[in-house]
């Protein structure tokens, strides 16, 4: 099945700064990966996703880039504020009739105002 | 469009107990999944459902039955709790993109 691993576990950034969240897959065949934000308590929520025809995206602050012949993926928050301050999770799918996520162990980020 | 709901939110259960975690999703959505949470662990695929009538297992089923009788609900059944199922358990309904989570389950195994 499905391995993503995702580093680092914990990161601290000084209000401004740029955080940059890292994962790798090992099949080849997953064509789907999001990125989920968690809040202390709540639900996971989608912030972002990129397809495996895609290199890049972006959307506001946000943007995740994909390399599938190294099977790595990655989030780049720009500009942090404190209220990204949360627990993040990568994730890699094989879209076909399912549609199971495999998760990263995801990383805490804590912005410092 | 309340998305995905579940029920309850917290529970209690004393080891050899047997319990029912509801989900349900109103976006006509064919696929659900249930995922466990623990801490350092990330999210882990129980079982999930591409339809209704259709179940299948995930990463870790053992312990947990599913039952797909409609598109709506996907009920996840503990069947002799265990302290190692102590967790917050996740449902999900998804189409072709993005998941949709319900607001979880914390569950206690004593």
């Amino acid at each position: 099945g499905e391995n993503v691993e995702q580093h680092p576990s914990t990161l601290s950034v000084q209000e401004g700064d740029s955080a940059v969240i890292k994962c790798t897959y090992s099949d080849s065949a997953s064509n789907y990966f999001p990125w989920y934000k968690q809040e202390l308590g709540k639900r996971p929520q989608l912030i972002i996703d990129i397809r495996s025809n895609v290199g890049e995206k972006k959307d506001q602050r946000i943007a995740v880039t994909l390399n599938k012949t190294a099977k790595h993926f990655s989030l780049h928050i720009t500009e942090t504020q404190p209220e990204d301050s949360a627990v993040y999770f990568c994730a890699a799918c094989y879209q076909t009739g399912a549609n199971n996520l495999f998760f990263g162990t995801g990383t805490r980020l804590t912005v410092i105002p | 469009n309340a998305g995905v709901t579940q029920t309850p939110k917290f529970q209690v259960l004393k080891t050899g107990q047997s319990m029912t975690l509801q989900c349900a999703q109103d976006m006509n959505h064919e696929y659900m999944s249930w995922y466990r949470q623990d801490p350092g662990m990330g999210l882990r695929l129980i079982h999930y459902s591409v339809g209704a009538g259709i179940t299948d297992q995930g990463e870790v089923p053992n312990g947990y039955n599913v039952s797909r009788s409609t598109t709506e609900d996907f009920p996840l059944r503990l069947l002799s709790a265990a302290p190692s199922q102590t967790s917050v358990y996740f449902c999900a309904s998804s189409d072709h993109g993005e998941a949709f989570f319900g607001q979880g389950t914390r569950l206690t195994v004593v």
